[in-house]
């Protein structure tokens, strides 16, 4: 059963610095994996997602990497905005069975202006 | 293009009661997932559909949740009776078989008293 693990909880930082998030995995035979944003009391917002055979991936102020061999997955935000204040959730679907995404526990970001 | 619809928003019921949610995934997706997120945690699979037919039901408690796919394109989870763990939200999401990228509504958020 693939465990997803997210480090930290919680982050609080200034407007304007830059950032990583951590992820990591238990089983290395993934699929692909997905970063999402969610807000309050709303649904996913799928950020960026990362083919197993890839590196990384980047949107904007985004980049995600990807480790399989690690276990591990990091998204870098960069120049840090107020509208960035959310919770990020990391999840990865396996090679074998069913498409279905693990998730972690999810990272609340609070950006300060 | 539409994302996936889903409703209600939001419901709140005594224990014992039963109640229903509707999903309508994005058109031309062939495989639909709920998921249930408790406070805190991240989204757990429940059920997976590729059109009609049911991929993985593994984590669905059947003793008291079920779910249809019946025309392989909205789905409805229902709970029968509710139990006060049952409090959560109720995400849906779709993929396409050409890529496998999921997309989420904006989830049921489900209060049992």
């Amino acid at each position: 059963k693939q465990e997803v693990t997210q480090i930290p909880a919680a982050l609080s930082v200034p407007e304007g610095e830059n950032l990583v998030l951590n992820c990591s995995f238990t089983d290395s035979a993934i699929y692909n994996l997905q970063w999402f944003r969610q807000d309050p009391g709303k649904g996913l917002t799928s950020l960026l997602l990362i083919q197993s055979s890839q590196r990384e991936q980047t949107s904007g102020r985004l980049n995600a990497s990807l480790d399989k061999s690690s276990g591990r997955s990091t998204l870098y935000i960069a120049a840090s905005q107020p509208g960035d204040s959310a919770t990020y959730l990391c999840a990865c679907t396996l090679q074998t069975g069913a498409n279905n995404l693990f998730f972690g526990t999810g990272t609340r970001l609070t950006v300060i202006p | 293009e539409a994302g996936v619809a889903q409703s209600p928003r939001y419901k709140i019921i005594e224990k014992r009661q039963s109640v229903a949610f509707w999903c309508n995934p994005i058109s031309g997706h062939a495989t639909l997932y709920w998921y249930q997120q408790i406070l805190g945690q991240g989204p757990k699979l429940l059920i997976q559909f590729q059109n009609n037919g049911v991929v993985d039901d593994s984590q669905l408690p059947k003793d008291r949740f079920s779910a249809e796919r019946l025309k392989g394109v909205d789905s409805t989870l229902k709970i029968q009776p509710a139990k006060l763990e049952d409090s959560a939200v109720y995400l849906c999401a779709s993929s396409s078989l050409r890529n496998y990228e999921q997309y989420f509504g904006p989830g049921t958020r489900l209060t049992v008293t």
